[in-house]
């Protein structure tokens, strides 16, 4: 069964920083890209980035660029999300997700794991 | 960034008719679409992607259709375990971008 576990969220005072990590099992590591996504509380979702199956491409939303950095670990079938500089907006339940195909392109998600929470408060 | 708009907000419907979800594109994704369902409490799940194509696992009474720019999931006769809701996301174009969803509740 194709599982992703999400860990590493908490309370963060602005402008701090948080590692999340999502941990695979399942299926190939190494062989899919990772996304990873957010829901504000009560809120719809965003996207948040993408780290190509080898880890050599990455890309960030615009509200996250610059902030947030996604590596990946093949050999540990572990993907991070390093947040650096939080703001209160940030504040979501973050969520990973396999891309369901592996190769160029095909960018929707499955399965998603179960979330973590990041909550930015002073 | 291509702003994906869904219809209704909330769409209030009996067990056992049908439910029309829409999913509106502010340019053409060709068919680049994907259906979500989320349910209180958990992650989401794929239930279309393709714009028509069904995931594993998914019952036959949910089915995607279109191109372009305008796109509707049809749930053919909603069970109890259907009312929740529903997204959808284009992926034609990054930054990836999800609509703002339609709740489903019972009339």
């Amino acid at each position: 069964e194709v599982q992703l576990v999400e860990s590493g969220g908490g309370v963060v005072q602005p402008g701090g920083s948080l590692r999340l990590s999502c941990a695979a099992s399942g299926f190939t590591f190494s062989t899919y890209g990772i996304h990873w996504a957010r829901q504000a509380p009560g809120k719809g979702l965003e996207w948040v980035s993408v780290i190509s199956a080898n880890g050599a491409t990455t890309m960030y939303a615009d509200s996250v660029k610059g902030r947030f950095t996604v590596s990946r670990d093949n050999p540990k079938n572990t993907v991070y999300l390093q947040m650096n500089g939080l703001r209160v907006e940030d504040t979501a339940i973050y969520y990973c997700a396999k891309k369901m195909l592996a190769g160029v392109g095909n960018h929707w998600f499955d399965p998603w794991g179960q979330g973590t929470l990041v909550t930015v408060s002073s | 960034e291509i702003v994906m708009t869904q219809s209704p907000v909330t769409l209030s419907v009996s067990p056992g008719e049908r439910g029309t979800l829409s999913c509106r594109a502010s340019q053409s994704v060709s068919g680049n679409l994907a259906w979500y369902q989320q349910k209180p409490g958990q992650a989401p799940r794929l239930l279309i992607y393709g714009a028509s194509t069904r995931a594993t696992g998914i019952p036959a009474r949910f089915s995607g259709s279109g191109s372009g720019t305008e796109f509707t999931l049809t749930i053919s006769s909603l069970q109890s375990e259907d009312f929740t809701v529903y997204y959808c996301q284009q992926y034609s174009n990054w930054p990836l971008t999800f609509g703002g969803g339609t709740k489903v509740e019972i009339k």
